[in-house]
């Protein structure tokens, strides 16, 4: 069974710039959670999405979003980048949403360096 | 709300040696507790999970952890470390109402020395 993959791997863009990254989960995963990651700030939920709905949200502006289409894709999208959006962005699928029986699997991650 | 504090930034060990990962938990609920490994250059993978029962909880990898409820702690134990058990280990915690969004702790640097 194929894991989590995450597209690009590797992005570099400048300060303003819009971005959109991909999550493919785990086929018949339908739940899919985003995450930032960052020296500074360590591991931060971003929000969540099941059957193309968002679940949870952290505390994020709002120029970070997500969607997810009928095929459990999901996608983040960082508007207006600013430097410190630079950061290691990871995506976890599960079978279902909201229970600690459901284990989260982690794709690789999107570094995104943002000049 | 939930809080992670993962007490030591960096641990050195020696192969073969025991070591202890130290974590407590600050939640006014119920919650999961998780440890998660992460490699260089790669995602996170979940090592073990505490979410009801016995308080001595086994992983993969010969880790195990245990809840302490008195103390809010989980400290991930391991008999004796190899080489390729370099890595980054992360400590993290879920409110048992919203267990899709994992709070996480600042991370702990497992380093085996030969």
């Amino acid at each position: 069974k194929a894991g989590v993959t995450q597209t690009p791997r590797y992005l570099i863009k400048t300060r303003g710039q819009q971005v959109t990254l991909s999550c493919s989960p785990i086929s018949g995963h339908r739940s899919v959670s985003w995450y930032q990651q960052t020296p500074g700030q360590g591991l931060q939920f971003l929000f969540e999405y099941f059957s193309e709905t968002q679940r949870n949200k952290g505390n994020f502006p709002g120029r970070f979003s997500g969607r997810q289409f009928s095929n459990s894709r999901s996608e983040m999208n960082v508007s207006t980048l600013e430097l410190g959006d630079s950061a290691l962005y990871l995506c976890a699928s599960s079978f279902r949403s909201g229970t600690g029986q459901n284990e989260q699997f982690f794709g690789p991650g999107t570094r995104l360096t943002v000049l | 709300a939930q809080s992670v504090t993962q007490l030591d930034s960096q641990v050195p060990v020696f192969e073969e040696a025991p070591v202890e990962l130290r974590c407590n938990y600050s939640s006014s609920v119920s919650v999961y507790l998780f440890w998660y490994v992460q490699y260089p250059n790669q995602g996170l993978q979940l090592l073990l999970k505490y979410l009801s029962g016995s308080t001595l909880v086994k992983g993969i990898n010969g880790f195990e952890a245990e809840f302490n409820k008195s103390q809010t702690s989980f400290h991930l134990r391991k008999p004796s470390v190899h080489i390729s058990d370099t890595a980054e280990y992360f400590c993290a915690v879920s409110d048992r109402s919203s267990a899709s969004k994992i709070i996480f702790g600042s991370g702990t640097r497992l380093s085996i020395r030969p």
